[in-house]
């Protein structure tokens, strides 16, 4: 079956680091992606992964490891804008088929 | 560039009508899919148009359906209309490649409220 994890809710203080993670077991994997999504408007691309390391962008990366079924989003120094949910999604081995997480509601407080 | 669109933007339906919503993609992207998004199940993969042609589809009934233009414009419909069909229906296009072109880019959604 497909099953991608991942934390409700987090909080974190702005300037400070987070982690969000997500395990994942699907039937095929092309790629990880990861999306933002505030409240009320549609999700936006933040990150890829399709081989096992860290991919840095500025204040966000993302790590994989494929043979643990598992990625994780790190963003430093937190503003207050980005307060919103995040989207863990493995693409399937075929067209664009995209298995989403659950996704993480992150509030950041001042 | 201009980006994912997707009309109407609200709607309310009753139970047993049905609906199409339509989604113009990014230029030049041949791939669209739609999702439908609830608080209770997140984002649900309906299907994927590639071409004019069904690429994927995902695990829902028969009363949803949908298809592709040769301008890459896409409905989807949705028949005999359950309460539980309320949802934001998201549409989204890419390049439809494999790689980092694949990402997708996401419409405003339809907001579908079944009374």
């Amino acid at each position: 079956g497909q099953n991608i994890d991942q934390p409700t809710e987090m909080t974190a203080t702005e300037g400070a680091i987070v982690q969000i993670n997500c395990t994942y077991q699907t039937s095929g994997f092309n790629g990880l992606f990861w999306y933002q999504q505030h409240a009320g408007e549609a999700p936006t691309f933040l990150s890829y992964n399709v081989l096992d390391g860290l991919e840095e962008k500025g204040r966000f990366s993302s790590f994989l490891s494929r043979s643990k079924g598992y990625s994780y989003l790190l963003l430093k120094e937190l503003q207050m804008k980005d307060s919103a949910s995040y989207l863990c999604a493995v693409r399937d081995n075929y067209g664009q088929n995209f298995v989403f997480g659950p996704g993480t509601r992150l509030s950041v407080l001042p | 560039k201009a980006g994912v669109t997707q009309t109407p933007r609200y709607l309310i339906k009753t139970r047993g009508q049905q609906v199409t919503l339509s989604c113009s993609p990014i230029s030049g992207h041949r791939s669209v899919s739609w999702y439908q998004q609830t608080p209770g199940q997140g984002l649900q993969f309906l299907f994927e148009y590639f071409s004019e042609t069904q690429r994927n589809k995902g695990n829902f009934p028969g009363r949803f359906s949908g298809r592709q233009f040769s301008n890459s414009r896409s409905e989807m419909n949705v028949s005999t209309l359950e309460l539980g069909d309320s949802a934001l229906y998201l549409c989204a296009s890419s390049l439809g490649t494999s790689g980092m072109s694949g990402e997708l880019f996401f419409g405003e959604g339809s907001r579908l409220t079944v009374l």
